[in-house]
């Protein structure tokens, strides 16, 4: 099957400072990536649709400005928490699916990042 | 997409058949039914989908209605290991929007 990676899997960081989440796709390609939030015992909440060489899509109520995604290539998307707050502490997690022409193409999903602003 | 409602919590007896609902009575045409699971602290895991008819992989079956407003999920000999919080979600386009889901407890 299709693996999906994050890097790091876990991070603590300081109120105001920034922190890169990476994600990629191991063994294939991946034009559209997508990021979730999950905060403690609640459902995934989807944050930006990010397709490879355009802008992310961000879903309402989500700041593009607070949370910059990049997917510059087939295999990398990142989400970087800039100015973290302990509001943001959350379980970040990614998924890919193989192509963007498809609607049913199914998503794989990264083993998540913990992520603690303290 | 279409709404989907699932129990809450379930439990099952290990070895016994995992019988999970979800209605999704406002499902068009062209919305799929899938199911992803996710495990305590990890990333959602794909299971299975499906459009009108019953499927069947390695891990589940998933029988839809004949009107298709309801499915179900099955697991055939549930293990501890099946433990997690199992999504059904429908859709129609590459987005997917998770509910709450139900939370199954294997026991032994």
């Amino acid at each position: 099957g299709a693996v999906v990676s994050q890097h790091p899997s876990r991070v603590i960081c300081k109120s105001g400072t920034s922190v890169k989440i990476e994600c990629r796709s191991l063994d294939f390609q991946a034009t559209t990536m997508f990021w979730y939030r999950q905060f403690p015992k609640q459902s995934l909440m989807l944050m930006a649709t990010s397709n490879e060489g355009s802008k992310a899509t961000y879903e309402q109520g989500v700041e593009k400005d607070k949370f910059l995604i990049n997917h510059a290539s087939l295999t990398l998307s990142t989400l970087t928490v800039t100015s973290a707050h302990p509001e943001d502490s959350s379980f970040y997690i990614c998924s890919a699916t193989r192509t963007s022409g498809s609607s049913y193409n199914e998503q794989f999903f990264g083993p998540g990042t913990r992520l603690t602003v303290l | 997409d279409a709404k989907t409602t699932q129990p809450p919590s379930m439990d099952c007896a290990e070895g016994r058949a995992a019988n999970l609902p979800c209605n999704h009575s406002t499902i068009s045409g062209n919305e799929y039914v899938y199911w992803y699971r996710q495990i305590h602290s990890q990333g959602p895991q794909y299971i299975i989908h499906g459009l009108k008819n019953n499927e069947t992989n390695e891990m589940a079956s998933l029988i839809i209605t004949e009107d298709r407003k309801s499915s179900t999920l099955i697991l055939p000999h549930a293990t501890l290991r099946d433990t997690a919080v199992y999504y059904c979600i429908v859709r129609v386009d590459v987005k997917l929007v998770f509910g709450a889901g139900t939370i199954l407890r294997v026991k032994s």
